[in-house]
């Protein structure tokens, strides 16, 4: 069985704070992996892919570990427009369908 | 910038009537999906969709689900007779060929089934 786990938190931390989630998978063949944001009662939004080799955009940075199966996100200098859910979503290679983790739900606080 | 939209936003439907879900993928998109979310539950995918016929489809896709692609714009999901238990969020998602897999949703229907 696929699975995705993510610690559904919720995670409240002050502004300026930083915050990291993990997300792990049990699918060995996945090959793509991303995060997504999703405020309440919306669509999942693409956050951004993660890579072997890690990314980062501005204050967000991913991280993939094949050999341990997980991938993280760390958010820099949260602000408290950061506040949503957070899910991780792994695939396999190609256009293939995504497993999505239960999500993580950050709440950033004045 | 380019998005997925869906209509209608809400549909609210009796317990064994048929509904249709309509999507507008990105234009230049050739993959197609539906995912649902039960309230409070995660994200599950439904099926797949590419060329004009199914490419994968999840076990929750019975036979009371079907897709189509009526146009050369609109990708529908019809759920044929519909049970409490389908009141969820459906979200059309479309993709672009080979490009890492990166899915773009739509702003979903919440359907409720009374």
């Amino acid at each position: 069985r696929k699975e995705v786990e993510q610690d559904p938190g919720p995670f409240n931390v002050p502004e300026g704070a930083t915050v990291a989630f993990n997300c792990t998978y049990s699918n060995s063949a996945s090959q793509s992996f991303f995060w997504y944001r999703q405020d309440c009662r919306k669509e999942p939004k693409l956050l951004m892919s993660v890579y072997s080799s890690g990314n980062e955009d501005g204050r967000f940075t991913a991280q993939l570990n094949r050999a341990s199966q997980y991938i993280s996100l760390l958010i820099r200098d949260s602000k408290l427009s950061d506040s949503a859910t957070y899910l991780c979503a792994a695939g396999n290679s190609g256009n293939t369908p995504l497993v999505f983790g239960k999500g993580t739900r950050l709440s950033v606080i004045a | 910038e380019p998005e997925v939209t869906q209509t209608p936003s809400h549909q609210v439907t009796q317990m064994g009537q048929e509904v249709i879900l309509r999507c507008v993928p990105i234009s230049n998109h050739l993959y197609f999906y539906w995912y649902r979310q039960i309230l409070g539950q995660k994200v599950e995918f439904l099926v797949s969709f590419y060329n004009n016929e199914i490419s994968e489809k999840s076990e929750i896709f019975d036979d009371q689900f079907s897709v189509e692609r009526p146009d050369g714009s609109n990708f529908t999901l019809k759920i044929r007779s519909t049970k409490l238990e389908d009141s969820a969020m459906y979200f059309c998602a479309s993709s672009v060929q080979g490009l890492g897999n990166e899915q773009f949703f739509g702003p979903g229907t919440r359907l409720t089934v009374l």
